[in-house]
């Protein structure tokens, strides 16, 4: 497609129970970012892959968190045994990763994460 | 470790007036990247301006400018003859190159929200 996309657009779940979230890149971009939005708040970094590999998971906030990246495309986040903290906005941006020259990230529309 | 400030957690102005939404930052790397991302209400994140640290001329895109002071670490947004479409969340960015191998790393600042009054 034209631009990043991410599923479903709105989750509602119940704590306790497993989501998984997906976002969709733009088409060659090999850089991959996860980002979380709590309401009115800026955002949290999550995890980055470059390719399939993530070089930097230091924003996943406990191992209830994982994400996974195949074929350089689609990456899924799944976050186990949900918490009513886990509340938030989920954002995923893709970039060129233009190795020493401009790179720009792309965000989808996110992810509305409602754990009752 | 490289930090983006944005002092202003909230502004208002009049419609077609000019504001300027302010940014600051620490680094030790001396070729980065700024940027200026707008996020409306519908919650998608739109890039505005981008800019090159390594160019003295200001970034200007259409009604959107920048004032970047490298020596001052600082990168300010203009918006000028507002509109009540620029009403949005507006978030400053950094983005430095660490490895071909590890690719870019990006920065965000906690954001300013603009509101456009009619």
């Amino acid at each position: 497609g034209a631009g990043v996309s991410q599923s479903p657009s709105n989750k509602v779940t119940e704590k306790g129970k497993d989501v998984e979230l997906r976002c969709d890149p733009i088409s060659g971009h090999t850089a991959l970012y996860w980002y979380r939005q709590r309401l009115g708040q800026g955002l949290e970094f999550l995890i980055y892959f470059q390719g399939n590999s993530a070089p930097d998971k230091s924003g996943l906030p406990s191992d209830r968190f994982s994400a996974e990246r195949t074929g350089e495309s689609v990456s899924t986040l799944t976050i186990q045994r949900t918490q009513q903290e886990d509340s938030a906005v989920y954002l995923c941006a893709s970039s060129l990763a233009v190795a020493g020259g401009t790179d720009t990230q792309y965000f989808g529309p996110g992810t509305r994460l409602t754990v009752l | 470790a490289q930090t983006v400030t944005q002092s202003q957690p909230e502004m208002s102005v009049q419609e077609a007036e000019t504001v300027t939404l302010s940014c600051t930052y620490d680094t030790s790397e001396s070729n980065y990247y700024l940027f200026w991302y707008k996020q409306p209400p519908s919650r998608q994140m739109i890039l505005v301006i981008r800019q090159e640290a390594y160019k003295q001329q200001n970034a200007t895109e259409n009604r959107f400018s920048v004032n970047f002071q490298k020596a001052a670490k600082s990168f300010s947004l203009k918006i000028s003859d507002s509109q009540l479409g620029d009403t949005a969340m507006y978030f400053c960015a950094f983005m430095k190159h660490v490895r071909s191998s590890t690719g870019n790393q990006f920065y965000f600042g906690t954001g300013t929200s603009l509101t456009v009054i009619p």
